[in-house]
């Protein structure tokens, strides 16, 4: 099993308001990662944890705000978002964050932010 | 670290087999080779990775250089359902970052 759920699919908000992205796994991995991905863009690396650690921020804006409550479960807290944040936000897991273990990616959520 | 170049696009017959190449020539000894593919509007898919050796899978082939300084990735009888964006990806010894580049489309004709 590689399964990476993320809820919701879908999600539109409005630019006053606070929502939450959620991503879990049952894979024991020890490694998750957020991603953004604009429309015909490659995806674009935010945040990784390591034993639910964050252990990277590629210089994300403070209006995302990633939690990592337990070995299984990621979530991204939207606040004050803008209109060029809509996106596909995608999440993974990975055995570990090393050179030779692969992630595995969930289906997306896709924000729209209004 | 190391990046990697892909031709924008390119396109195969069904049931031929489909070679993508991908040149990453400043990689270092311990970096790893990974392809993923993204069908439209999926999450990224993982395929395969390899260090220098071949590898293979169920899903495909991959062929390194002995200079290491560019790979091939093989689906040895394309369908349709293999028309997608395929990213091959050097994992960083900074951090291990997973970085995307722009990635190759490849279109399977029927």
């Amino acid at each position: 099993d590689t399964e990476v759920t993320q809820t919701p699919k879908h999600l539109v908000m409005g630019m006053t308001n606070k929502k939450s992205l959620k991503c879990e796994q049952h894979m024991g991995h020890r490694a998750m990662y957020w991603y953004k991905q604009k429309a015909k863009k490659p995806p674009e690396l935010m945040f990784v944890y390591s034993y639910e650690k964050l252990s990277i921020n590629e210089s994300v804006p403070s209006r995302f705000s990633p939690e990592c409550p337990n070995s299984s479960l990621l979530n991204l807290h939207l606040h004050a978002l803008q209109p060029e944040d809509s996106a596909l936000y995608l999440c993974a897991s990975s055995q570990e964050n090393t050179l030779n273990t692969e992630a595995f990616f969930g289906q997306g959520t896709r924000l729209t932010v209004v | 670290d190391a990046k990697t170049t892909q031709p924008p696009s390119m396109d195969c017959a069904e049931g031929r087999a489909a070679n993508l190449p991908c040149n990453h020539s400043t990689i270092s000894g311990n970096e790893y080779v990974y392809w993923y593919r993204q069908i439209h509007s999926q999450g990224p898919q993982y395929i395969i990775h390899g260090l220098k050796n071949n590898e293979t899978n169920e899903m495909a082939s991959l062929i390194i250089t002995e200079d290491r300084k560019s790979s091939t990735l093989i689906l040895p009888h394309a369908t349709l359902r293999d028309t997608a964006v395929y990213y091959c990806i050097v994992r960083g010894r900074a951090n291990s970052k997973l970085t995307f580049g722009k990635g190759i489309t490849l279109s399977v004709r029927p």
